[in-house]
């Protein structure tokens, strides 16, 4: 039974460009949510989606945009980068109609550095 | 908004014996799950522990076991019998039961780097 899986792993981009994280959840799952991780920081809630909709966004501005395909998988967009993006972005997957208790299954999140 | 407080940034320990990681949050929801989550070097993020609210028992999975204070907003985690492989960084979670369309946020604190000496 395959786990939440993320790539690419690392990545390294320029200020100004647009990046594309990628997340397919673990089977069964139907919800993707994506976390921004700072270094030495705890993780910080970007956005969710299910049903290919995004359901709740934390405090991030537009140039954050996401999708969830019809196979459940999904996508985190970034344009025009910034230093500040520079952060481990995590996937986390869950069952919506699952039990509540069950918290969520996490990726290995793709590193993304920006110079 | 709710938030989640780790106080302590680093807490080590020796092999075998025991040590407390401390967590407060705030919040004025009623019906709540609380996680432990451990994060290793390979980064991902892997469930240790979990709560729910409305339950007064504290919860215990092997080794791990929470000292939840409903009241006092408060969620320990106690590793007993520490092994090297609990070197990590844990962190605090909060989650509403959001329900519906929903499956709820979950809020981290900061985080406490653990070391396990031999």
């Amino acid at each position: 039974d395959a786990g939440v899986t993320q790539s690419p792993t690392h990545l390294i981009k320029t200020r100004g460009q647009q990046v594309t994280l990628r997340c397919s959840p673990k089977s069964g799952h139907d919800t993707v949510s994506w976390y921004q991780q700072a270094l030495g920081q705890g993780p910080q809630f970007i956005f969710q989606y299910y049903e290919e909709e995004e359901r709740q966004r934390g405090n991030f501005p537009d140039r954050f945009s996401g999708h969830q395909f019809p196979n459940y998988s999904s996508e985190l967009n970034v344009n025009a980068l910034l230093l500040g993006d520079s952060a481990l972005y995590l996937c986390a997957s869950s069952l919506l109609s699952g039990p509540r208790s069950r918290g969520y299954t996490f990726g290995s999140g793709t590193r993304l550095t920006v110079v | 908004a709710q938030t989640v407080t780790q106080s302590q940034p680093e807490m080590s320990v020796q092999e075998a014996e025991t040590v407390t990681l401390s967590c407060t949050y705030d919040t004025s929801e009623s019906d709540y799950y609380l996680f432990w989550y451990k994060q290793p070097p390979s980064r991902q993020m892997i469930l240790v522990i979990r709560q729910e609210a409305y339950k007064q028992q504290n919860a215990t999975e092997n080794r791990f076991s929470v000292n939840f204070q409903k009241a006092a907003k408060s969620f320990s985690l106690k590793i007993s019998d520490s092994q090297l492989g609990d070197a990590a960084m844990y962190f605090c979670a909060y989650r509403a039961n959001a329900g519906g369309t929903s499956y709820g946020k979950l809020t981290f604190g900061q985080g406490t780097i653990l070391t396990v000496h031999p």
